[in-house]
């Protein structure tokens, strides 16, 4: 069981460019997040998502998308990267009815230049 | 969505319990209490989590007064790898609790 997975670890942008951070769970949990988290501070929401098709925003989701084509995949895309940006990005799942268990990937570190 | 309020940091030596406690005053009836544990470096990791009176498992224990409006983690016997930033989330699911956001944590560091 591989949990939360995210791709990639690591990755440089340059200012303007756009990407995306790919993240998969293979629990079949019908809530999945996102996160930002910025040295030595707490996690913040970008994105969430209830269930394949059905997204919302968090508490900081500007410069971010989302798409919940599929249970399993929840990608998150920055639009035109900027320096601000540069923050580890968590990604992370639960199932309905478990309260506030939820399983987090290992992080994707973003540095945008 | 309940606010949360924890201590920044918190020191303490190795074989001595730890406890850190959450202020939630605004929890809704529906609201779990849940602990993570961040390492440096790693994403958050379940801890425990609770709905009222105590839960106990094999890494913590949770007590929660009869007014839900605080919480207190306990770490029985710390060791030098329980050093990490530690999370109080309060919510739940559906309406409004979809949208679980974090406070900024408290740091413990376990010396010897």
């Amino acid at each position: 069981n591989a949990g939360v997975t995210q791709t990639p670890k690591f990755q440089v942008l340059k200012t303007g460019q756009s990407m995306t951070l790919q993240c998969a769970q293979d629990m079949n949990h019908e809530y999945m997040s996102w996160y930002r988290q910025d040295p030595g501070m707490g996690l913040r929401l970008i994105h969430y998502s209830v269930g394949a098709g059905i997204t919302d925003q968090g508490e900081v989701p500007n410069g971010y998308n989302v798409s919940r084509s599929t249970t399993e995949d929840f990608p998150l895309r920055l639009l035109s990267a900027a320096p601000s940006q540069t923050s580890v990005y968590f990604c992370a799942s639960r199932k309905q009815g478990t309260g506030n268990t939820i399983y987090f990937g290992e992080g994707s570190w973003l540095t945008v230049v | 969505l309940a606010k949360t309020t924890q201590p920044i940091s918190m020191d303490s030596y190795e074989g001595q319990e730890v406890n850190i406690t959450c202020s939630h005053n605004n929890i809704a009836t529906n609201d779990y209490i849940t602990w993570y544990q961040q390492f440096p470096s790693q994403g958050p990791r379940f801890i425990i989590q609770g709905y009222k009176t105590k839960v106990t498992n094999e890494v913590a224990s949770l007590f929660i007064p009869a007014d839900r409006k605080s919480s207190t983690l306990s770490l029985p016997r710390v060791s030098l790898s329980d050093t990490a930033v530690y999370y109080c989330l309060v919510g739940a699911l559906g309406g409004g609790g979809n949208k679980l956001t974090f406070g900024t944590g408290t740091q413990l560091k376990v010396e010897l």
